[in-house]
């Protein structure tokens, strides 16, 4: 069956302009997970939906970080007026239900800001 | 918080090798531990995982143990292959619905 997917999977912006990254889950999960992995570094959480409702958002790292799931389904990642360090490879997860343990991955999409 | 702490790489092994990637992890109540892998050009795979003390975790003739006397959950494998080089990830989830934390990866290069 259909995997996670991102698109897209490769996005190069300039300094200070508005990014939309896009992850389809696997249908039929209910829970919907964004990671930011740096170059070199494990995945680090930024936010978490169950349902449309983002249940924990504690992970982003700043105002400029918003994300929505409106139908409980799709979900957007917006980063408004784009910074140089907000250059990394931004992960999806999705996962049957919030207490199920295994997270299933997309392939990422790699933002690079210049 | 909740962190995890793997040895660093990159690990260079010959075929056949027997290898052991460490992980230890801080966490308050009892998390469930996992092994992902992300091989080249490709997304992170669930490798293996373990819910609660005492666990093994096994997949693909990989195996690691959850040690909550030692809060390690060691990765190891007894004779590893080319097609196992990749990174290997070490992951908690705390109690609940929590997120996972990672580690920050070990690359395996394993030579014929």
């Amino acid at each position: 069956g259909a995997g996670v997917s991102q698109t897209p999977s490769n996005k190069v912006t300039e300094k200070g302009k508005y990014v939309e990254l896009r992850c389809d889950p696997i249908s039929g999960h209910t829970a919907l997970y964004w990671y930011r992995q740096s170059l070199g570094q494990g995945p680090e959480f930024l936010i978490y939906f169950q349902g449309t409702g983002a249940a924990d958002d504690s992970g982003l790292p700043n105002d400029r970080f918003f994300a929505v799931r409106p139908e409980g389904s799709v979900s957007t990642l917006k980063i408004q007026r784009t910074e140089r360090g907000d250059s990394a490879v931004y992960l999806c997860a999705s996962s049957f239900s919030p207490g199920e343990s295994e997270q299933y991955f997309g392939p990422g999409t790699r933002l690079t800001v210049t | 918080g909740n962190s995890v702490t793997q040895m660093e790489g990159p690990v260079t092994l010959s075929e056949e090798a027997f290898l052991t990637i460490n992980c230890t992890y801080t966490a308050t109540g009892y998390p469930s531990l996992f092994w992902y892998v992300q091989y080249p050009g490709e997304g992170l795979q669930l490798l293996l995982k373990a819910t609660k003390a005492d666990d093994k975790g096994s997949n693909k003739g990989f195996e690691a143990t959850y040690r909550k006397e030692t809060t390690s959950f060691h990765l190891e494998k007894g004779s590893v292959q080319v097609s196992d080089s990749a990174v290997y990830f070490c992951a908690l989830s705390g109690s609940g619905n929590t997120p996972l934390v990672f580690g920050k990866g070990t690359r395996l290069s394993v030579i014929a």
